[in-house]
Order: C-alpha cells, then structure tokens, then sequence
C-alpha cells in the first residue's frame, strides 16, 4: 500500500521569497507522483506530475518539484511566489498502469503568502 | 460548459432529508470518483466507477448511494446523514488506459448538515 506524508501542514512565507513544501511517500511498488494546488472555493488542479525520466519536473505558475526515490520524496519548489499562490497544495501518488485507480493523497500544506 | 461541473455547489440539509449531489464530466473520460475532504484530513476516497462499474467502494456507510447511469454523469445519493457528513464533496474523472492518471477535478459541492 501506498501512504503520502505532506511534512508542513502551514508554509507562511513572504511576496517575492523561495518557498519549498515538503513530501514524503511510502510504496512497495514505483509509483506515480503528482502535485495539486486547490485554490479557497475551488477543485483541485494539476500542478504538475512525475512519471519517470527526468527528475526535475517543471509545472505551471513556475512551480517545480524533484523526484528523489532514494529519499522517496517529491519536494514542491518556486523560486519567487506571489501573492496569488496563497492555497492548498496536496501531493499524490498512484500506482502506475492500473486502470481507474485512485489517488492517494497527503493533508495538504496552506501556503500563505504575503507582503 | 467543459471540464467536470458539480451541482450544486452549496447544500444544506437536515438529518432526514434526501437530496442528490450531481456530476458531469465533459472529457470523455470512463472512470469517475467521489471524493470526500473534511477539514484538517487528507481527500477521502469514496466511489470509483470505471466505464459505468462501480470498482472500489471504501467502505462508504451505506446513507451514500452513487449512481453511474453513463460514463459522463455521477450522482451521489444522500439520506439520513449526520452532521459529520459536513464536508466538500468532489468530483473528479479520469481516462483510465493512457499511463499515468491525472484526474480533473470539479469544484466541488460544500455540504452541511444539520
């Protein structure tokens, strides 16, 4: 079984600065890892997603995250937030090549940015 | 109207009522899901439908009903809830067969009971 562990539930950080939200997973098997970011009175929406190569993966609003399986983690990364990132970011994995399987997520992390 | 919709999106009931959540996904996805999110816990899984089966019930008490009459609507089923059945309710559909299974999600229904 899988298990996604979000290691901050609140990131206050300011306009302009680095901001790192931090995610650990626990599988047996290779998985699939995904990053959403759920805005106040909204779904969630894809950030951004690993599925193999390349460790750095690059998603939208200049959000990144890499992929380090012999830390199995898949740390969220922006070099400069805005205020407009103020939300919640989960982080998710599944299993890979099994149809209609769903995901599996973390409590997520408030990131709260301001002036 | 595109991606995947939810209505509606706020609804409060009593502990006796009966009302009906609804989705519908603009995609052309085959597998559907309800998702729970309660505040300070991680999305609970409900529902999975995959091309109109049910294929994963997570031990969902039985006052949730879903109904996949088709592969582009989801309904949940409510009646005689409990005030900590309080939560936003979550659509989301996926296109299972094409590798890795990013979901779209809907808004969401914020749901009280009380």
């Amino acid at each position: 079984a899988q298990s996604v562990t979000q290691l901050d539930s609140q990131v206050p950080v300011f306009e302009e600065a680095p901001v790192e939200l931090r995610c650990n997973y626990s599988s047996s098997v290779s998985v699939y890892l995904f990053w959403y970011v759920q805005y106040p009175n909204q779904g969630l929406q894809l950030l951004l997603k690993y599925l193999s190569g390349s460790t750095l993966v690059k998603g939208i609003n200049g959000f990144e995250a890499e992929f380090n399986k012999s830390q199995t983690s898949f740390h969220l990364r922006k070099p400069s937030v805005h205020i407009s990132d103020t939300a919640e970011y989960f982080c998710a994995v599944s299993p890979p090549n099994q149809a209609g399987t769903a995901l599996i997520f973390g409590k997520g992390t408030t990131l709260s940015v301001s002036s | 109207e595109t991606g995947v919709t939810q209505t509606p999106r706020h609804l409060v009931m009593g502990m006796t009522n009966k009302k009906s959540l609804k989705c519908e996904q603009h995609l052309g996805h085959n597998a559907m899901y309800w998702y729970k999110q309660s505040a300070k816990k991680p999305l609970e899984l409900m529902f999975v439908y995959n091309f109109k089966e049910q294929t994963e019930n997570n031990s969902v008490p039985s006052r949730f009903s879903p109904e996949c009459p088709n592969s582009s609507h989801l309904f949940l089923h409510l009646h005689t809830l409990q005030p900590e059945d309080s939560a936003l309710y979550l659509c989301a559909s996926s296109q299972p067969g094409q590798g890795a299974e990013e979901q779209y999600f809907g808004p969401g229904t914020r749901l009280t009971v009380t």
